[in-house]
């Protein structure tokens, strides 16, 4: 397995363009999460899936940001319009609910992130 | 809301020493707790866990520790190597799978 797949990998863009972030988690796996990393913040929880279904969106910032997850192998993040205090590194990550007789306590599987910049 | 609070955030040891690293959550809810280690410019991954009705488990120099009375647990490494260099995270995951990560620790090991 390859893993899960996130892209662009970097991305550079001006104040008040549109950025969508794509996704591809785990085969298999149920559960996908977005995660934002920045120096002051840590690793911040955006949102998180279940079977295609947002369980938790508490953790979006504010209405510049949006997430689908349209099918079981992919999912966006789309900052419109962006801000240069968006600039920090996405992470999304799948894990699966059925390892070890079920139940969602199970490892995370990180991509290799975005690295967004907004100037 | 849910909060983990993580100490401290950076730590030197000299190899060989043992570190600890140690978090304290605030949802009495959270019943499983891992640990992350994220070495430069990469992602995040697993090295240990601990569910909430054990008080203890150990691989091979990691070791977690926890308190659930406390709402402490701790992540101990011995024997420490200049490859344990890296930024460590816990996180409390309550009955939603909601993960809430703590700050991060800056682990350097000098040789």
């Amino acid at each position: 397995d390859a893993g899960v797949i996130q892209s662009p990998r970097h991305e550079v863009t001006e104040m008040g363009q549109e950025v969508t972030l794509r996704c591809k988690p785990i085969s298999g796996h149920d559960y996908l999460f977005w995660y934002r990393q920045t120096m002051m913040r840590g690793l911040e929880l955006l949102i998180y899936f279940n079977n295609n279904v947002p369980i938790d969106d508490s953790g979006m910032p504010e209405d510049r940001f949006s997430a689908k997850m349209p099918n079981a192998s992919f999912s966006t993040l789309k900052i419109q319009p962006s801000e240069p205090r968006d600039s920090a590194v996405y992470f999304c990550a799948s894990s699966s609910s059925y390892v070890f007789g079920g139940g969602g306590y199970n490892e995370q599987f990180f991509g290799p992130g975005t690295r967004l910049t907004v100037l | 809301g849910e909060n983990v609070e993580q100490h401290p955030s950076t730590l030197s040891v000299q190899e060989g020493d043992s570190a600890v690293i140690k978090c304290t959550y605030s949802d009495s809810a959270s019943n499983y707790f891992p640990w992350y280690k994220q070495e430069l410019g990469k992602r995040p991954q697993l090295i240990i866990d601990i569910r909430s009705n054990v008080g203890e488990k150990k691989d091979q120099r990691i070791a977690v520790t926890l308190n659930k009375t406390a709402k402490h647990f701790s992540l101990h490494i011995t024997e420490t190597q200049p490859e344990d260099s890296a930024v460590y995270f816990c996180a409390a995951v309550s009955g939603t799978y909601k993960y809430i990560f703590g700050t991060g620790t800056r682990l350097k090991v000098l040789a």
